[in-house]
């Protein structure tokens, strides 16, 4: 088992330009989830899917974040026209199921973004 | 947010000394976990807590939760530097689907 599996591991882009993440989850798993992780703010609830659907996505900046689930072997976060400020760390979780806090999330190593 | 300001902290040990962590939450849950992040990677959990519980261990890890103060401690004995990481407490918030992560406490273990 690979663990949950994130690409790039670096991404530097030019403010405005697009950037997209890449998730793998652990295979079996249903519930997937996207963090946004930055020393000011420490680690944010972006948005959940269970069983590809979206379910909560009350974390996402609602003008230039998009994530999608097309299948269940991976999830996408897209960020259109990228600020600094959306300079951070994005991690993937994924667990068996999703009912509350009393599941294990599984995280990748995450996604290290740097806008320039 | 659902955690207390005191949970931002950093540490500096010994190794083989022995710590404690804290965290204080606001509304009420059920249950607790702690996780640990190492440089260059992501959370892991390394306990997880129930109110029915009070105490759980794990190990080298001992973990408690008290409801009625609404807080909850993770002890780590005899402490290796391995264990030099940022650990963080997180519970769901009543009626969230979120797993709300604490600030996490910055652990230095020096050999």
């Amino acid at each position: 088992n690979a663990g949950v599996i994130q690409t790039p591991r670096h991404k530097v882009t030019g403010k405005g330009q697009e950037a997209t993440l890449w998730c793998e989850p652990i295979s079996g798993h249903s519930a997937v989830f996207w963090y946004r992780q930055t020393i000011v703010q420490g680690l944010e609830f972006l948005t959940y899917f269970r069983n590809q659907a979206p379910i909560d996505d009350s974390g996402m900046p609602k003008e230039r974040f998009s994530a999608q689930m097309p299948n269940q072997s991976h999830s996408t976060l897209k960020i259109q026209s990228t600020q600094p400020q959306d300079s951070a760390v994005y991690l993937c979780a994924s667990s068996l199921a999703w009912g509350g806090g009393a599941e294990t999330l599984y995280f990748g190593s995450g996604t290290r973004l740097t806008v320039l | 947010s659902q955690w207390g300001e005191e949970n931002l902290q950093a540490l500096s040990i010994q190794e083989g000394e022995d710590v404690t962590m804290n965290c204080s939450y606001k509304t009420y849950t059920t249950v607790v976990q702690w996780y640990r992040q190492k440089s260059g990677k992501g959370p892991a959990q390394l306990i997880l807590i129930r109110s029915n519980e009070r105490e759980k261990r794990s190990g080298r890890l001992r973990a408690t939760l008290d409801t009625s103060s609404q807080s909850s401690s993770l002890s780590i004995t005899g402490t290796l530097a391995t264990d030099t990481a940022v650990y963080f407490c997180a519970t769901d918030s009543s009626g969230s689907w979120q797993l709300i992560f604490g600030s996490g406490t910055q652990l230095t273990v020096m050999p």
